[in-house]
């Protein structure tokens, strides 16, 4: 079965930077696009970027531009985000999902990593 | 660019039937038929119950449905039962080529 599995949970400082795996197994990991979602505690979700697991080309929201970094490695089918220069704010659980071409919609999803940023 | 527009809360009885709105602009949510709702229980990840408007994907029940005129798209759900209880979220792809999610409703079971 179609699985994501993200590693585990995560605390920086104010500055520094945070990079989060997501695992993939039970389908064919370059057929697919792997999305990146942010949810603040007790807040929405807030959708941060995609990576053309096929290409390696990725594309990201405005808000994200210049501090995150989406990449993937196909040898472990797993894909990357990393987020530079982190503030409290963004403190959040990350999630990564899936999304078959041009569906847009993201029809699995990974359990989250909780990304705490604190002093 | 701004999130969509949800209402905070939604509530009703068990077998009765409610109403989510989304509404967003003619680049979002008015755009294209790419709009999806995802449901998301405590502490748990967002489910896929919706897609281009009024899609299910395989397993989710009939009594979740779909409908979108001009920039407001819904989400009724009937015959409401108490795991229905949860978060739901509207997304939608915009002019910009990203996704706008909602603010979220928290649907309630009386």
């Amino acid at each position: 079965q179609v699985q994501l599995v993200q590693s585990g949970a995560e605390v920086r400082k104010p500055g520094a930077s945070v990079k989060v795996s997501c695992r993939t197994s039970g389908y064919t990991f370059t057929t697919y696009y792997i999305h990146w979602v942010r949810q603040a505690p007790g807040q929405g979700l807030e959708y941060m970027g995609m990576i053309n697991i096929r290409g390696g080309n990725s594309m990201y929201a405005p808000k994200f531009q210049g501090g995150l970094t989406l990449t993937r490695d196909t040898s472990t089918t797993t894909a990357y985000m990393e987020l530079s220069s982190l503030r409290y704010e963004d403190t959040a659980i990350y999630y990564c999902a899936r999304e078959s071409p041009s569906t847009f919609n993201f029809d699995h999803w990974g359990q989250g990593t909780l990304v705490t940023v604190s002093s | 660019q701004s999130a969509l527009t949800q209402p905070a809360s939604v509530s009703g009885s068990p077998g009765q039937s409610i109403t989510v709105s989304c509404t967003g602009t003619s680049s979002d949510v008015g755009l294209y038929n790419h709009v999806c709702w995802y449901q998301q229980h405590p502490d748990k990840a967002p489910k896929l119950m919706m897609y281009d408007v009024n899609k299910r994907p395989s397993g989710v029940s009939n009594r979740f449905s779909g409908s979108k005129s001009g920039n407001t798209a819904s989400l009724t759900i009937s015959g409401l039962q108490a795991d229905d209880e949860a978060d739901y979220y509207c997304t939608a792809y915009s002019s910009s080529n990203t996704y706008v999610f909602g603010i979220g409703t928290k649907v309630l079971v009386l």
